[in-house]
């Protein structure tokens, strides 16, 4: 099955700086690739996702880049905040009726002002 | 739209007990999930039901049991529980398993002695 590995599993940053979390997953057939945040005590929501077809999307301060070949895709945050601070998971999966989603072990990162 | 609920919050139960935990959507998904979420492992898949009627088993099925009941319920049985199963549950449902966010439930904090 598949095995997706992140990186690092805590980081700290000061406020304004930029983020990055990577991650490898193992099985050449994942095509789909989600990010989720969960606060403290929250739920996890999904905050992007990037299919296989695309080597980057953005959505304001966050990003996603993906490299097929060497099996990895990160997340970067730019000019964080307080509010960024959350555990941050990344996940892959396959597509199909038996495609299922592999999370991450997950990144606590904490926005320092 | 309350989205996706799960009772109880909160559990305490004696090492061979038994309980459900339920889970409702409100969403009209096809695809419901049941997670469980342990410090320093992210979330690992229990169970998954990809359409009403089906069932199939995750990454840590063993010592569960689930009932699709309708489109919206999805159910989680511990029939006798040990104290490995202490964790944060999850319910999760999505249109259908592929390409498709996830929405998780409040979560459930269960506690076994």
């Amino acid at each position: 099955g598949e095995n997706v590995e992140q990186h690092p599993s805590t980081l700290s940053v000061q406020e304004g700086d930029s983020a990055v979390i990577k991650c490898t997953y193992s099985d050449s057939a994942s095509n789909y690739f989600p990010w989720y945040k969960q606060e403290l005590g929250k739920r996890p929501q999904l905050i992007i996702d990037i299919r296989s077809n695309v080597g980057e999307k953005k959505d304001q301060r966050i990003a996603v880049t993906l490299n097929k070949t060497a099996k990895h895709f990160s997340l970067h945050i730019t000019e964080t905040q307080p509010e960024d601070s959350a555990v941050y998971f990344c996940a892959a999966s396959t597509t199909g009726t038996a495609s299922k989603l592999t999370f991450g072990t997950g990144t606590r990162l904490q926005v320092t002002l | 739209n309350a989205g996706v609920t799960q009772t109880p919050k909160f559990q305490v139960l004696k090492t061979g007990q038994s309980m459900t935990l339920q889970c409702a959507q409100d969403m009209n998904h096809n695809s419901m999930y049941w997670y469980r979420q342990d410090p320093g492992m992210g979330l690992r898949l229990i169970y998954y039901s990809a359409s009403e009627g089906t069932t199939d088993k995750g990454e840590v099925p063993n010592g569960y049991n689930v009932s699709r009941l309708n489109k919206r319920e999805f159910s989680l049985r511990l029939e006798s529980a040990a104290p490995s199963q202490t964790s944060v549950y999850f319910c999760a449902s999505s249109w259908t398993v592929s390409y498709n966010e996830q929405f998780f439930g409040p979560g459930t904090r269960l506690t076994v002695l």
